[in-house]
């Protein structure tokens, strides 16, 4: 079975300049997760979609990330523009949504991420 | 106040030692509990559920202790390849949808022949 995609895998941008991720999710996941992680820390949730619908961005830099998913399967993640301190993996995980309950959870499978430097 | 907190090592251990890690969590709303291992450079991977009741996998055992807020990881019996990054994870629910993933920091284990 094929496992969540993303690209480019790697990408050097310098500060003010605008750079986009591509995930594409494991097929019948209709639960997508974008996450941001810094060197030395865990990864930190940045959005999540349900299908195209978002459930939760509240970690979101809302002036200056953006993320869609427009036909509910592949997303994009932007940044625009890029900041010293961005620079991370950026890591895409996707999981079949839960049929519900407190103690109901699919487990979340990620990509290999895309490690971002922002010179 | 970080809502998962973990002892970030490194944990300098022999082939064969057992080793535990702990992990605290803050954040009444985390319902479910994990561990997860991530290899240098590589994405994050589910190791194992935690539940109250203990959970046992191989020489794997997770422990959750709602009371203390407390979760641990105990692994016997070493190996070289046990060298990772665990990270303690605490997951949320909204009203029935699943919710996401709160990571700790990590602890960096090094298994050393």
């Amino acid at each position: 079975e094929a496992g969540v995609a993303q690209s480019p895998r790697y990408k050097i941008i310098e500060k003010r300049q605008s750079v986009a991720f591509w995930c594409n999710p494991i097929s019948g996941h209709a639960t997508l997760y974008w996450y941001q992680q810094i060197l030395g820390q865990g990864p930190k949730l940045l959005i999540q979609f349900q299908n195209n619908g978002v459930v939760d961005d509240s970690q979101l830099p809302k002036d200056r990330f953006s993320a869609e998913r427009l036909k509910g399967v592949d997303s994009t993640l932007k940044i625009q523009p890029a900041k010293l301190e961005d620079s991370a993996v950026y890591l895409c995980a996707s999981s079949f949504p839960t049929s519900g309950g407190l103690s109901s959870y699919n487990e979340q499978f990620f990509g290999p991420g895309t490690r971002l430097t922002v010179l | 106040r970080k809502e998962v907190e973990q002892d970030p090592g490194p944990f300098n251990v022999p082939e064969g030692a057992t080793v535990a890690f702990n992990c605290t969590y803050s954040n009444s709303a985390s319902q479910s509990f994990f561990w997860y291992r991530q290899d240098c450079r590589k994405e994050p991977k589910l190791l194992m559920s935690v539940y109250s009741s203990g959970n046992e996998d191989g020489r794997f055992t997770a422990q959750l202790n709602r009371a203390s807020q407390y979760i641990s990881l105990l692994i016997r019996d070493s190996k070289l390849s046990d060298s990772a990054t665990y990270l303690c994870v605490g997951g949320t629910n909204y009203g029935g949808s699943q919710g996401n993933l709160i990571f700790g920091k990590g602890t960096k284990l090094s298994v050393k022949p």
